[in-house]
């Protein structure tokens, strides 16, 4: 069965620190991988996404994502916080396929702290 | 622009009073679809479109219909809310190429 784990609920940090969100999955196919931010009271925005290529994929707002295939992650990271990140983020598995449906992670609850 | 847009964002109700959460995209998708979002679980499937009359069950579907008569249009309908289904819903839209799924703002539904 296709899921995603995200095994940290909360996670905070210090403006200016480095960030790495975790997110491990397991998908029967070749998987397409995305990472969501949700900000309070707002819909979710594509931060970045995974079909193939270059394992490494940029995204908007400084993030940035490794596939490991071998470990069966997808962890996001950032260099350098800013107190604007502080929001849910959710990794997603799909199928690049039309009509494909995307399971998502718990979610990750990242705090700034100043 | 692009957008998805819900109505309404916010619902108090009853328990047993139908409503509607309507959504409405501009961007010409074929696949649509509803999720609901529970804290610790994320976002859930209910229902989800291929195409214009065509609508298929996701993962919680109990207690929802969905209508596809138009293709902008995908209503989700709870003909007997319970407090169970308080939850935050998004409708999203689904490009042809790219699974990217793209999300309205969010409807936040209370029932009491």
């Amino acid at each position: 069965a296709q899921s995603v784990t995200q095994p940290d609920i909360h996670i905070t940090v210090s403006e200016g620190a480095s960030l790495e969100l975790r997110c491990n999955y397991s998908y029967g196919a070749t998987p397409y991988l995305f990472w969501y931010v949700q900000s309070p009271g707002q819909g979710l925005q594509l931060l970045l996404k995974y079909f193939s290529g270059d394992t490494l994929v940029q995204g908007i707002k400084g993030f940035e994502a490794e596939f490991k295939r071998s470990q069966s992650s997808f962890n996001l990271r950032k260099p350098s916080v800013h107190w604007s990140d502080a929001a849910e983020y959710f990794c997603a598995v799909g199928a690049l396929r039309k009509g494909n449906k995307l399971v998502f992670g718990a979610g990750t609850i990242l705090r700034v702290k100043s | 622009e692009a957008q998805v847009t819900q109505n309404p964002r916010y619902l108090i109700t009853v328990t047993g009073k139908k409503l509607t959460v309507t959504c409405s995209q501009n961007m010409n998708h074929e696949y649509m679809s509803w999720y609901r979002q529970d804290p610790g679980l994320g976002l859930r499937q209910i229902y989800y479109s291929m195409n214009v009359e065509v609508t298929d069950k996701g993962d919680v579907p109990e207690g929802y219909k969905v209508s596809r008569k138009e293709k902008r249009n995908f209503p989700l309908i709870l003909e007997s809310p319970s407090p169970n289904q308080t939850s935050l819903y998004f409708c999203a839209t689904q490009g042809a190429n790219t699974g990217e799924l793209f999300f309205g703002e969010g409807s936040r539904l209370t029932v009491l």
